[in-house]
């Protein structure tokens, strides 16, 4: 069975543009999950999808920041417009049942804003 | 802030010793996972264990968990150069959004 995919694995883009990351979730999962990753901060939870519904989006840090799910097999994070403080690894993950289950990560996109 | 801190930030020993990680957090839980990370890659999950357990254990992996201390910790026996990675707590809490909260890491290095 495939894993989680994410798409692409690194961007590179200038200050100002608009960045759209996507995440393909394990089929038959029904939760999803957007994490960043530095080093300063460590792995931060943006925001946590439950049948395709945002459930907490509370660790989404601005309006600049914005995700959806229209279907169980896809989802977007969106950074409009993107700033040198949002390069990061962005991680998606997948799961059956929230927090009762394993948490299956994608590899990350790289985020280097210049 | 994260729940989840790990302790030692960082540690580093010879092949075949063992390496112990330990977790803190802050509030009730359901369930506590131990991920791994190599570098530049995803995490990947390594055991969960219920807040009713005590211990698990999977392969050369055993985990303790005190909710009373409301801590665990990991240990490998018989490391590896392998093994060599980040180590992450995870905890979902009670509170029921089924969420988790990931430490903060322990970066291990086994020497060969």
């Amino acid at each position: 069975d495939a894993g989680v995919i994410q798409s692409p694995r690194h961007e590179v883009t200038e200050m100002g543009q608009e960045v759209t990351l996507r995440c393909k979730p394990i089929s038959g999962h029904n939760s999803l999950f957007w994490y960043r990753q530095t080093m300063m901060r460590g792995l931060e939870l943006l925001i946590y999808f439950n049948n395709n519904v945002p459930i907490d989006d509370s660790g989404m840090p601005e309006d600049r920041f914005s995700a959806k799910m229209p279907n169980a097999s896809f989802s977007t994070l969106k950074i409009q417009p993107s700033e040198p403080r949002d390069s990061a690894v962005y991680f998606c993950a997948s799961n059956r049942a929230g927090g009762a289950d394993t948490q299956y990560f994608g590899p990350g996109t790289r985020l280097t804003v210049l | 802030s994260q729940q989840g801190e790990e302790d030692p930030q960082a540690l580093s020993i010879q092949e075949g010793e063992n390496a112990t990680m330990n977790c803190s957090y802050k509030t009730s839980i359901n369930n506590l996972q131990w991920y791994r990370q190599n570098s530049g890659r995803g995490l990947v999950h390594l055991i969960l264990i219920r807040s009713n357990e005590r211990e698990k254990h999977s392969g050369r992996l055993r985990v303790t968990l005190d909710t009373s201390k409301k801590s665990s910790s990991l240990l490998i026996t018989a490391s590896r150069a392998a093994d060599t990675a980040s180590y992450f707590c995870a905890t979902a809490s009670t509170s029921g959004t089924y969420k988790y909260i990931f430490g903060t890491g322990t970066r291990l290095k086994v020497l060969a």
